[in-house]
């Protein structure tokens, strides 16, 4: 298997821009998870998704942020407009609860710039 | 404590020490605790889920103990190698939250020759 991908690697955009993150899970896990990786608060989880239903956005900082799961094997997540304190690298993870551990499966993260 | 917190933030030791370091979490509502390991350049893998009070799991090298009353788990290196340098992360995982983890800061570890 090829792993969790996510798209773009980097992307350095204008302040008052929409980004749009992209994610494919590992095929077969049922579970995602946005993460928001900063020096000041480390990894933070933004949304998890179960079965392609938003389960928790108690994590998404503001209506700026948006995460979509169209279907099992895709997922966005969306800022418009960004501004300069949403650069972090952002990390998308799968698993898949019935396995023996619920061990994450990162991805190699988008790292966003906004100036 | 409501958080995970893990200490030291940072470590540096030589090549062939042995070290340790602690991830601290809420006692209560326990589910599981996960260690990853996070070079530089990649993403976090997972290294040891554990789940109940007294668990001993080992990779190598590398072991972790977890105390479920208490609310704290370690992560020993035995003779550390400079490929182990990394950032090891705690993750607490609530029951009913869906296998959401909330990950701790970290402990930077770098081992020199």
């Amino acid at each position: 298997d090829a792993g969790v991908i996510q798209s773009p690697r980097h992307e350095v955009t204008e302040m008052g821009q929409e980004v749009t993150l992209r994610c494919k899970p590992i095929s077969g896990h049922n579970s995602l998870f946005w993460y928001r990786q900063t020096m000041m608060r480390g990894l933070e989880l933004l949304i998890y998704f179960n079965n392609n239903v938003p389960i928790d956005d108690s994590g998404m900082p503001e209506d700026r942020f948006s995460a979509k799961m169209p279907n099992a094997s895709f997922s966005t997540l969306k800022i418009q407009p960004s501004e300069p304190r949403d650069s972090a690298v952002y990390f998308c993870a799968s698993s898949y609860p019935g396995g023996l551990t619920g061990e994450l499966f990162f991805g190699e993260g988008s790292r966003l710039t906004v100036l | 404590i409501l958080n995970v917190e893990q200490s030291p933030q940072s470590l540096h030791v030589q090549e062939g020490d042995s070290t340790n370091f602690t991830c601290s979490f809420p006692s209560s509502n326990f589910y599981a605790l996960h260690w990853y390991r996070w070079e530089t350049a990649k993403s976090p893998e997972a290294l040891f889920v554990m789940t109940l009070n007294g668990d001993e799991k080992k990779k190598g090298r590398i072991s972790a103990t977890l105390n479920t009353k208490e609310g704290y788990s370690y992560l020993y290196i035995k003779g550390s190698q400079p490929e182990d340098s990394a950032t090891y992360l705690c993750a607490f995982m609530k029951p009913n939250s869906g296998y959401a983890l909330n990950f701790g800061k970290g402990t930077s570890l770098l081992v020199t020759p």
